[in-house]
């Protein structure tokens, strides 16, 4: 079974403090990663897609990094304003386009 | 920057009654789709819609649920006797080739 498991559930940073967020999956065959921020009551906010072994993507704070069984999201002097839950999804081979989500980092930055 | 927009934001129902959640995707995009987050709980896939047509259904879109596209820009979901565990937050999402899906702000829906 194809499976998107995050690490750690919760992080509180102080700001300017890095720190990378974990995901590992067991897929049958990866099509795609995707890194999504979500706010409360709101819905994901798309950050980056990676698609093979090697891959890295930047924006602002932000780096995503992806290998053959796991991905960072690496945050780099994050700022209070950072503070979310990150998640991460992975879209199979042979699944349609369909997105199977980890739980998800709650991630808090602190002044 | 072009949204999904969704519509209500909140929708309280009685159990047993039947409702229909609003999507506007954006509008060059192909690919539709209705996730659901139950509070505390992953974001869980319901279906994906390509072409008129459902392309792929999760275990959870069972008889009581339907999708249609009406017309050129809606996209909506059909609950038709609401169960108590069908409150949660439901997200429309939309996308164009293989870019990251765009979501909308969720319509909450609590059963009671």
């Amino acid at each position: 079974e194809d499976q998107v498991t995050q690490s750690p559930e919760a992080l509180r940073l102080q700001e300017g403090e890095s720190s990378s967020l974990n995901c590992s999956y067991t897929v049958s065959g990866l099509r795609g990663l995707f890194w999504y921020r979500q706010d409360p009551g709101k819905g994901p906010e798309f950050l980056f897609t990676l698609y093979s072994a090697g891959e890295e993507k930047e924006k602002e704070r932000l780096k995503a990094t992806l290998t053959k069984k796991e991905s960072f999201l690496h945050i780099t002097a994050p700022k209070p304003e950072d503070s979310a839950t990150y998640l991460c999804a992975v879209q199979v081979s042979g699944g349609y386009n369909k997105l199977i989500f980890g739980a998800g980092t709650r991630l808090a930055v602190h002044p | 920057e072009p949204e999904v927009t969704q519509t209500p934001s909140h929708q309280v129902t009685q159990m047993g009654q039947e409702v229909i959640l609003r999507c506007v995707p954006i509008s060059n995009h192909l690919y539709f789709y209705w996730y659901r987050q139950i509070l505390g709980q992953k974001v869980e896939f319901l279906v994906s819609f390509y072409n008129n047509e459902i392309s792929e259904k999760s275990e959870i879109f069972d008889d009581q649920f339907s999708v249609e596209r009406p017309d050129g820009s809606n996209f909506t979901l059909k609950i038709r006797s609401t169960k108590l565990e069908d409150s949660a937050m439901y997200f429309c999402a939309s996308q164009q080739g293989n870019y990251g899906y765009t979501f909308g702000s969720g319509t909450r829906l609590t059963v009671v």
